[in-house]
């Protein structure tokens, strides 16, 4: 069983066109969050949602867009795709509460822009 | 004060050996520090954790060492094995539902 998932795992697409990327875990959790990894491995965060709520949303490009249609799915939609877009884009969940924050990440989506 | 310094970029540590990686950051409200093991083509997936009322935790092979006056926690993969060799996150939870994390180590462990 998968805990967290992501499709599809390789996009290729062209600057300016839209795209999408799913993630949905089974693990009961209240939070999810979408991460970009770039070329040099730098792990930053995007987006989080407590149950369908946005909470956390970093300086990012309003042509992305996260969707959360129930706790267990969180999509990220990005319009108008350009270069620097290009990137491995992870998924994670984590229980809303509690003493830590023990995040499950997903296996990503490698984007790749042309 | 939302970063959270990692070092050596890479590592390279022969079989059996031990691999240190090193880490500090600024803000004393951060509570609670993972590190995270990726693989090639996978996420990153938890592999220890401290809380700073502890100055060491081990799980198996590998420990964490956590100074609090200096704002500074370290991985210690004791009898490195190849089959260790990845990238290693150290992070920070700032207490916002968020973890910043560090820049990553390239591990190499050699046969």
């Amino acid at each position: 069983d998968t805990a967290v998932s992501q499709t599809p795992k390789y996009l290729v697409t062209q600057m300016g066109n839209d795209k999408s990327i799913k993630c949905e875990q089974n693990l009961g959790h209240d939070t999810m969050y979408w991460y970009k990894q770039d070329s040099k491995k730098f792990l930053k965060i995007m987006f989080s949602y407590n149950n369908k709520e946005l909470i956390i949303n970093e300086t990012v490009p309003n042509r992305f867009s996260p969707k959360s249609p129930d706790k267990a799915h969180l999509n990220l939609h990005i319009n108008s795709l350009e270069l620097g877009d290009s990137a491995v884009y992870f998924c994670a969940s984590s229980r809303g509460s509690g003493e830590t924050l023990e995040q499950y990440f997903g296996p990503g989506t490698r984007l790749t822009v042309t | 004060q939302q970063q959270v310094k990692q070092s050596p970029q890479s590592l390279i540590v022969q079989k059996g050996g031990i691999s240190i990686i090193n880490c500090a950051y600024e803000n004393t409200a951060f509570d609670y520090f993972p590190w995270y093991q990726q693989f090639p083509g996978k996420g990153p997936a938890l592999l220890i954790a401290i809380r700073p009322d502890v100055s060491e935790k081990k799980e198996g092979r590998f420990t964490i060492s956590f100074n609090k006056s200096a704002k500074q926690f370290s991985l210690h993969i004791m009898d490195s094995q190849p089959g260790d060799s990845a990238t290693y996150f150290c992070a920070a939870d700032t207490g916002f539902q968020k973890l910043v994390f560090g820049t990553g180590t390239r591990l190499l462990v050699s046969p």
